[in-house]
Formats: C-alpha cells, structure tokens, sequence
C-alpha cells in the first residue's frame, strides 16, 4: 500500500514568520510530487509541483525535494493569515494522486 | 484562466437513489479523474479516464459507480443505488498530457457535496 503522511497539526506560526511542511512517502519510485491548498469545504488548490531533488521556488513558497530520504517540504515565507488552511501533500502513483491527510496551518496576527 | 467546473454544488439524494455527477474538464485536457473525500478524512482516488475508457480504478469504485463521457465536453460520474457511506466531497479533476512543463498535474473542480439521507 503506497502511502503518503504529513502530521495533522496544527501549525500555528506567527504572520511574518517561515512555516514548514513536511511530508514523506513510501514508494521509492515516485518520480512527481504536488503540494495542494484546501480551505474547509474547498477543493485543493495546486500550489507547486517538483520532480528533481533540491529546491523550487515560486513567489513566498519553495518546495523541497529529497528522493534518497523520501522527503517532501513546503516553506512559506512571509506567512499571512490568509495562508491559513489545510495544505496536502500529493505523490502520483501510475496517473492517480495519492494524498495525505494534510497538515492545518493556522496563521495568527 | 481555464477551470474544471462542477454541478451540482449539493446534491441530497434518498438511499437507494441514483445519482449523477457532472464535471466539465478544461477544454484541451485528455486526462480525467474522480476523487472523493468524506469528512474530516484524506482525498481518495476514484478512477481515471482516457480515451473513452477507464484506465485505472480504486476498490472504492465498485459496481455501484460508472464514468462515461458522453460528449465532447461533460464527464459523469453515475452512482447507482446510494449508501449513506456515499456521502461525501466529490472532485473531478483533468489534466493535460501535451504540456512542455508537466505531463501529470491534475487541476481539480470545485466539488459536489452529496449527501444521501
């Protein structure tokens, strides 16, 4: 069972600071890996894809890939409140995406 | 910007009824899949579609649930015969296979909550 985790949270940071996300996967083989937003009662969001290891940035967010360690992140620089949500990590396996159970953020003025 | 749209919004529906979801992937895309997340849990995949024809299905998608395409533009997701454990977020989602910067995003609709009674 290929499988995707994330700690539920929730992560509470300060607006301004840095908030990390982390996620790790078990199928050594993935080669794709998607970051997605979700508000409550919302549908994800693609915030960033990587496939190479190292680091992708784009606007507040870089993602961060590790494939020997089988780690993901996301860094949100600069957090705002309206960042707060839940934020899923995503692995494809074959053509389907294989989700975690998503990380909540909480962003506090 | 182009967008997966969905319909209805909410859908409630009687145990034992037949449903059908309908989704209007992004115009050039080949790809097309159903997700479901039921509250408070993980978004699960459902199946994909390409070419006119299921190319992979979860256990989830059992005989109770069939896909079909009817026209160029709709994709349907039919449930049969409702369970109360049916109800749920539903997420169609497409993607394009053609694109120089990624051949596997999947952009997703809105979602149609339903909710069997």
């Amino acid at each position: 069972q290929k499988e995707v985790e994330q700690n539920s949270g929730p992560l509470s940071v300060p607006e301004g600071a840095i908030a990390s996300l982390n996620c790790t996967y078990s199928d050594r083989g993935s080669q794709s890996f998607f970051w997605y937003r979700q508000y409550s009662g919302k549908s994800p969001e693609l915030i960033m894809s990587i496939y190479s290891n190292g680091d992708k940035e784009d606007g507040r967010f870089t993602a961060q890939l590790n494939k020997a360690s089988q780690y993901v992140s996301l860094l949100i620089r600069d957090s705002q409140p309206s960042d707060s949500a839940t934020y899923l990590c995503a692995v494809i396996n074959t053509d389907k995406l294989i989700f975690g159970t998503g990380t909540r953020l909480q962003v506090f003025p | 910007e182009p967008e997966v749209t969905q319909t209805p919004s909410h859908q409630v529906t009687q145990m034992g009824q037949e449903v059908i979801l309908r989704c209007v992937p992004i115009s050039n895309h080949l790809y097309f899949y159903w997700y479901r997340q039921i509250l408070g849990q993980k978004v699960e995949f459902l199946v994909s579609f390409y070419n006119n024809e299921i190319s992979e299905k979860s256990e989830i998608f059992d005989d109770q649930f069939s896909v079909e395409r009817p026209d160029g533009s709709n994709f349907t997701l039919k449930i049969r015969s409702t369970k109360l454990e049916d109800s749920a977020m539903y997420f169609c989602a497409s993607s394009d296979p053609g694109t120089s910067t990624s051949t596997d995003t999947q952009y997703f609709g809105p979602g149609t909550r339903l909710t069997v009674l």
